[in-house]
């Protein structure tokens, strides 16, 4: 049992690049979350997918969109990366209503 | 707006020595969890407070939610260098984590 799986786990792009980065969980949870980390900081919620066919604006969503592609995919995609989204992104699942979060190992993003 | 703080932001402390993390709401909270984050690694979850005043165990973590439900705290007896990290608190119906608690223990 894989619980949630990022890749890639590293990537440097140059300024205006974009990328995508991809999670999957295989725990049948309903709601999956992007969230990214700068050192030193907290947590900051980029996006969510309460469920299936849905998504939202965290605290953080400008220069970046997400896509439930089913109940166990969400991607994450910068089309134009900056410096300023070097980061370590997170994706985590829960089962709706459980409030409980599984996260995923992260992904380590420098943008030059 | 909505905000979960936490304090302190870092700690020090001597092996054997106890820790308390705050975790402080502005407005009431219907659950709080509580997540560890080791150096370089993910949050992890440690448990789920739901209830007014309620007090859970971890062997040598003892958590707790205010009677308001606006506040809770994470005690570390006789920290070991087995718990340096960060901890987080999160009320997930908010969608927010609290600002964390980095915590380092000197053998």
């Amino acid at each position: 049992n894989a619980g949630v799986t990022q890749t890639p786990k590293f990537q440097v792009l140059k300024t205006g690049q974009s990328m995508t980065l991809q999670c999957a969980q295989d725990m049948n949870h309903n709601s999956m979350y992007w969230y990214r980390q700068d050192p030193g900081m907290g947590l900051r919620l980029i996006y969510y997918s309460a469920s299936e066919g849905t998504t939202d604006k965290g605290e953080v969503p400008n220069g970046y969109n997400v896509s439930r592609l089913n109940k166990r995919e969400f991607s994450l995609r910068l089309e134009s990366a900056a410096p300023s989204q070097t980061s370590v992104y997170f994706c985590a699942s829960s089962d709706w209503g459980a409030n409980v979060l599984t996260f995923g190992a992260g992904s380590r993003l420098t943008v030059l | 707006g909505q905000q979960v703080m936490q304090i302190p932001q870092y700690q020090h402390v001597q092996e054997g020595e106890d820790f308390t993390t705050y975790c402080n709401s502005s407005t009431t909270l219907s659950n709080i969890q509580w997540y560890k984050q080791r150096p370089g690694g993910h949050p992890v979850f440690l448990i789920q407070l739901v209830k007014s005043g309620e007090v859970k165990k971890q062997k040598r973590l003892t958590f707790q939610f205010g009677e308001a439900k606006k506040n809770s705290s994470l005690h570390i007896t006789a920290t070991q260098t087995t718990d340096v990290g960060t901890y987080f608190c999160d009320n997930t119906d908010k969608l927010i984590f609290g600002t964390g608690t980095r915590l380092q223990v000197f053998p």
